[in-house]
């Protein structure tokens, strides 16, 4: 079965600073996906990024940039300089290609940058 | 290009009623799912399909169908509703395993 973890529950931060979400996740597929969402307070899901299990390189997109480490079954989400628009919830999910192919969600970190 | 479209936005039904969400994509995607998001559960897979006329159960499927007629649509039904299933619902699709899902704008049901 697959598990994500995400341990924060409720992150609060000032504009401009920088903020880490962490995911952890289980599975014994060797194959498998990744995924951030952002979900902000009008309730829709966005796509924000996927990495695959063989590809280990960090990505960076503008001020989001995302750790992925296989050893520690961690994907980890920074924001650079956050501002008051990434206030939303964000969810890590995984994927496997086996059995079922659906995303199994983390429980979600709330994010609030206040000005 | 719609995307996933889920009917309806909202709902309250009264314990004991059934009734039908209603979930269309127009990408051709195989790969459907229902999830029910709940505070601080995250989103919870209730129902999948892996193509036309293939569907399995998720993680808390007790009360709902589905079916998955056509590739377009999969509708998750509620056999008999009750309190402890007002929630928001999504329904999502996918290509393939390489993509992550597209959601639908999720609806809100309350069950009185």
């Amino acid at each position: 079965a697959q598990k994500v973890t995400q341990a924060q529950t409720e992150i609060s931060v000032v504009e401009k600073e920088d903020v880490t979400l962490d995911c952890v996740y289980e599975t014994r597929d060797t194959t498998y996906y990744l995924f951030w969402y952002k979900q902000p307070p009008s309730g829709e899901l966005v796509f924000l990024i996927r990495r695959n299990s063989f590809d280990e390189q960090n990505e960076i997109s503008g001020r989001y940039s995302w750790n992925f480490q296989k050893s520690t079954s961690s994907f980890n989400f920074t924001i650079t300089a956050s501002q008051v628009v990434d206030s939303a919830v964000y969810f890590c999910a995984l994927r496997v290609t086996t059995r079922r192919r659906a995303l199994t969600f983390g429980s979600g970190t709330r994010l609030q940058v206040q000005p | 290009n719609a995307g996933v479209t889920q009917t309806p936005k909202f709902q309250v039904l009264k314990t004991g009623q059934s009734m039908t969400l209603q979930c269309a994509q127009d990408m051709n995607h195989e790969y459907m799912s229902w999830y029910r998001q709940d505070p601080g559960m995250g989103l919870r897979l209730i129902h999948y399909s892996v193509g036309a006329g293939i569907t399995d159960q998720g993680e808390v499927p007790n009360g709902y169908n589905v079916s998955r007629s056509t590739t377009e649509d999969f509708p998750l039904r509620l056999l008999s509703a009750a309190p402890s299933q007002t929630s928001v619902y999504f329904c999502a699709s996918s290509g393939t395993a390489l993509y992550g899902y597209t959601f639908g704008s999720g609806t809100r049901l309350t069950v009185v």
